[in-house]
């Protein structure tokens, strides 16, 4: 099955500067990658997403890269600002009936005023 | 708001007991998922039904079992609770319309087990 590994596990950054999260994935018939963000006891939601026909995506301060050759696809976010702080999980959902997600273990990102 | 409904938010229940955490899709949607999350841990997919039929499953212990009713909302069923089984539970929704899957959250249930 598909194994996602997703680094760092936690992440500080200053206000203003910019946030990378960079994950890998195993299967490479998986085609979707979603990110999503939680806040402390509240639900994952989705903040952006890319396909496996595309290389990068783009959503205000939010961009998300993919290499299908390396298999990895990171997580770009810059000018951070305080409610950035939250846990990041990148997924990978490949085709067929399933479709099931494999999530990475989540980033831990907080920034800092 | 996702559109997804869980109950209920908070249950607490001792080991040995038996508890149903129940979830509506959104609107339209065939697919339905369960996730367990641990504290510090990220999300583990337990099972997925498709139209009242399960299509998969991930790391599902054998005490817990899941439905999914013609109405198309489901209900995750754990049973002879052990402290370990302490988590939040979401469950999530997608159309299937299309050939990726976008998955959208529930507010979770929060299960602790004394």
């Amino acid at each position: 099955g598909e194994n996602v590994e997703q680094h760092p596990s936690t992440l500080s950054v200053q206000e203003g500067d910019s946030a990378v999260i960079k994950c890998t994935y195993s299967d490479s018939a998986s085609n979707y990658f979603p990110w999503y963000k939680q806040e402390l006891g509240k639900r994952p939601q989705l903040i952006i997403d890319i396909r496996s026909n595309v290389g990068e995506k783009k959503d205000q301060r939010i961009a998300v890269t993919l290499n299908k050759t390396a298999k990895h696809f990171s997580l770009h976010i810059t000018e951070t600002q305080p409610e950035d702080s939250a846990v990041y999980f990148c997924a990978a959902t490949s085709s067929g009936s399933a479709r099931q997600l494999t999530f990475g273990s989540g980033t831990q990102l907080t920034v800092l005023p | 708001d996702s559109g997804v409904t869980q109950t209920p938010k908070h249950l607490i229940t001792a080991t040995g007991q038996r508890v149903t955490l129940r979830c509506s899709p959104r609107s339209g949607d065939l697919s339905v998922y369960w996730y367990q999350q641990s504290l510090d841990q990220g999300l583990q997919f337990l099972i997925h039904y498709y139209n009242g039929e399960e299509r998969a499953k991930g790391n599902i212990l054998e005490r817990f079992s899941a439905q999914q009713f013609p109405d198309l909302h489901s209900e995750l069923n754990l049973s002879s609770l052990e402290l370990g089984d302490s988590a939040l539970y979401f469950c999530a929704s997608s159309s299937r319309g299309g050939p990726y899957n976008e998955q959208f959250f529930g507010p979770g249930t929060r299960l602790t087990v004394l």
